[in-house]
């Protein structure tokens, strides 16, 4: 199975801060990569797709880049709302793997 | 409007079976892979299964392997998850996924 190995656990960030969260796959997986938020109560919401595209809807300050195996989400000026939990997940092969999260809050 | 409604949760004796519903509409499901992922209380997401757009070919994680059976019906754009065996650890909230859009989630209780 791949192990998607995703840090930090949490984090704590001021208005307008500059926040990345990163995704390290144990091998290989293109970039069959996307990235969800979850707020409590919530159905995790698609940010990112194929690594590097913006879903519909997503506000242009978060970003998704990719080096070999490694992955990253970007927030470039993190507001109010971009409180919550994070998730990368693989689909590169089954079984597909989520990240452990990440719990962003607001200093 | 893009939906997934999930229904058939609730709670359920150990050993027993339950059967998940995921109606979509508002995109072509034919056209679409789905999965299930569950959430236990506090925990992250875990992939369960997936299926092909048209049905043919289906996965599991090890640990529902011959429990759990992954279905769709194409004409009523519905997604099923058929439960057996249900163990304490299948406690859950389950959501049905395309994976671009995901279901408010269904809550399985497995206890006695």
């Amino acid at each position: 199975d791949i192990q998607m190995t995703q840090s930090p656990a949490s984090l704590s960030a001021s208005l307008e801060e500059i926040v990345t969260i990163t995704c390290q796959a144990s091998q290989d997986i293109g970039n069959w990569l996307a990235w969800y938020q979850q707020k409590p109560g919530k159905s995790p919401q698609l940010l990112i797709h194929s690594a590097t595209s913006l879903a519909d809807g997503i506000p242009s300050r978060f970003s998704g880049s990719r080096s070999g195996t490694q992955y990253s989400l970007k927030i470039s000026r993190l507001q109010v709302e971009d409180t919550g939990i994070y998730y990368c997940l693989q689909r590169y092969s089954n079984p597909w793997t989520f990240g452990g999260g990440t719990k962003l809050e607001l200093k | 409007e893009v939906q997934l409604v999930e229904s058939g949760g609730g709670l359920v004796q150990p050993g027993r079976s339950m059967k998940l519903s995921c109606a979509a509409s508002g995109f072509t499901f034919s056209n679409y892979g789905m999965a299930w992922v569950r959430q236990a209380p506090t925990k992250g997401l875990e992939w369960v299964a997936t299926i092909s757009y048209d049905g043919s070919s289906t996965y599991y994680r090890d640990s529902v392997k011959g429990r759990f059976t992954i279905s769709r019906d194409n004409a009523k754009s519905t997604l099923y998850l058929q439960m057996n065996s249900l163990r304490s650890e299948d406690t859950a909230t389950y959501y049905c996924t395309s994976p671009v859009y995901w279901g408010q989630g269904v809550m399985v209780t497995v206890s006695s």
